[in-house]
Formats: C-alpha cells, sequence, structure tokens
C-alpha cells in the first residue's frame, strides 16, 4: 500500500552542523505536508508545512524542500542546536482532515 | 497558553477495567482526532470528529469509543482495556480539517497492570 517514509531512523550531529532529515512519499495525489518535533513525553510540535504548490518554504532556522518529480521531502535545520535533538515526523494530508505520519526520525545534537 | 489539554498525562488501569481519557481544547476548532502512539513508533489515528459527525478508521477495534459533547471537549472511552493498549494516547484538533496542521496535546500515558 502507499505509504510516507523516511530513509534514516537515526541522525547524529554536532552542534552548529546544518542537519537535514529526509522523507519518500509514494501518494502522488497529496498536496500538503507537515514536519513535527516530539521531544520526550510530549505531543507533536508543528515546525513547518508547505504545499504542493511549492517547492520550498523556509521559516526560522528550518527550510523544508519538495521534489514532486522523486516524491521527496526534506527538512533542512541550520546550526543545529541541542535543543533540536527530537524525534521529527514527516505528515502526509492524504485526504481531507486526515494525516499520515512517516516512521519518524531521531535527531540527537551532540556538544 | 496551553490549547490542547489532555487529562491526565499518566493513567493507569487494571486489565479490563475501563477508563475514559479527555481532551480539551481552547482554539474552537470543528475537528477532534484520537491517536495511539506507541513507543518508538509514529502516531495512529483512530478516529475522529468533525463537528458532531464521528469518523472511525477502520481497523480501529471495537473496544476504542468516543464521545465529544461539545465543541471544547471529546474523551476516548477504552471498555476493556488489554495489555496490548498500553501507549500513549494523543488528541489533535484542527480548523476544518483541510490544508493546516494539527495541533496536538502532550498526550495521556496509559499503563494495563
Amino acid at each position: 500500500g502507499e505509504s510516507v517514509g523516511l530513509h534514516l531512523p537515526t541522525l547524529s550531529v554536532q552542534e552548529g552542523d546544518n542537519s537535514i532529515i529526509n522523507c519518500a512519499y509514494s501518494n502522488s495525489a497529496s498536496d500538503y505536508f507537515i514536519w513535527y518535533k516530539q521531544e520526550s513525553g510530549k505531543g507533536p510540535q508543528f515546525i513547518i508545512d508547505i504545499r504542493s504548490n511549492m517547492d520550498k518554504r523556509q521559516g526560522q532556522r528550518v527550510t523544508v524542500l519538495l521534489n514532486k518529480t522523486v516524491k521527496h521531502l526534506s527538512l533542512q535545520i541550520a546550526a543545529t542546536q541541542p535543543g533540536d535533538s527530537a524525534v521529527y515526523f514527516c505528515a502526509e494530508n492524504r485526504s481531507f482532515q486526515k494525516l499520515v505520519f512517516g516512521t519518524g526520525t531521531r535527531l540527537l545534537v551532540s556538544p | 497558553d496551553a490549547m490542547v489539554i489532555q487529562n491526565p498525562r499518566y493513567q493507569v488501569t487494571q486489565f479490563g477495567k475501563p477508563v475514559t481519557l479527555s481532551c480539551s481544547q481552547t482554539l474552537n476548532h470543528n475537528v477532534m482526532y484520537w491517536y495511539q502512539q506507541k513507543s518508538s513508533q509514529a502516531p495512529k489515528l483512530l478516529f475522529h470528529y468533525y463537528d458532531k459527525d464521528f469518523n472511525n478508521e477502520a481497523d480501529t477495534p471495537d473496544n476504542f469509543q468516543s464521545r465529544r459533547p461539545n465543541t471544547s471537549f471529546c474523551f476516548l472511552d477504552i471498555r476493556s482495556p488489554g495489555l496490548g493498549d498500553a501507549a500513549m494516547y494523543l488528541c489533535a484538533t484542527s480548523r476544518d480539517g483541510g490544508r493546516q496542521p494539527q495541533h496536538f496535546g502532550d498526550g495521556t500515558r496509559l499503563s494495563i497492570l
């Protein structure tokens, strides 16, 4: 069946580096994507979203890139900080009112 | 400042003993969702309400039910919890369910003895 998935389960980076978290999706009809950050013991926190009519969207220290040709989504975090350590999920708005989450990537930031 | 509030944060119940988890929101959103999240896994949608309209996922066990008495509150009822129901339960809201993010509470961690 169709799914949203991530290539890397764990990403380890040094403080100050840039981080890139990747996500592959298979439903070409999906038109809206979201990145969430989930810290231990907390609910997912919205980071940034992008609609399918865009290729790139920037926020504060974060950028989301969407490549519809290869059905690939990425989250770039600039100057990664220890507070960025968390699990990151991409989510696909596959149909009205429903999100499908990817499997998650754990980001570990060491000082 | 909390906009989606889940109570309690931790809940312990006995095998087979009914349990209710609660969620409230101050966002006045139309849609409320319940997710189950097991350790190191992604959240899995159980069901959602669009206003008073209930929408169940096809693979949600009958053991799980929900109530939404008004816009602000939504409850998750587990009629006869089994050991496999131990998980984090997340409540989320969205304004009308279109191309917009869902806002999550911090969840209730349910343990089954």
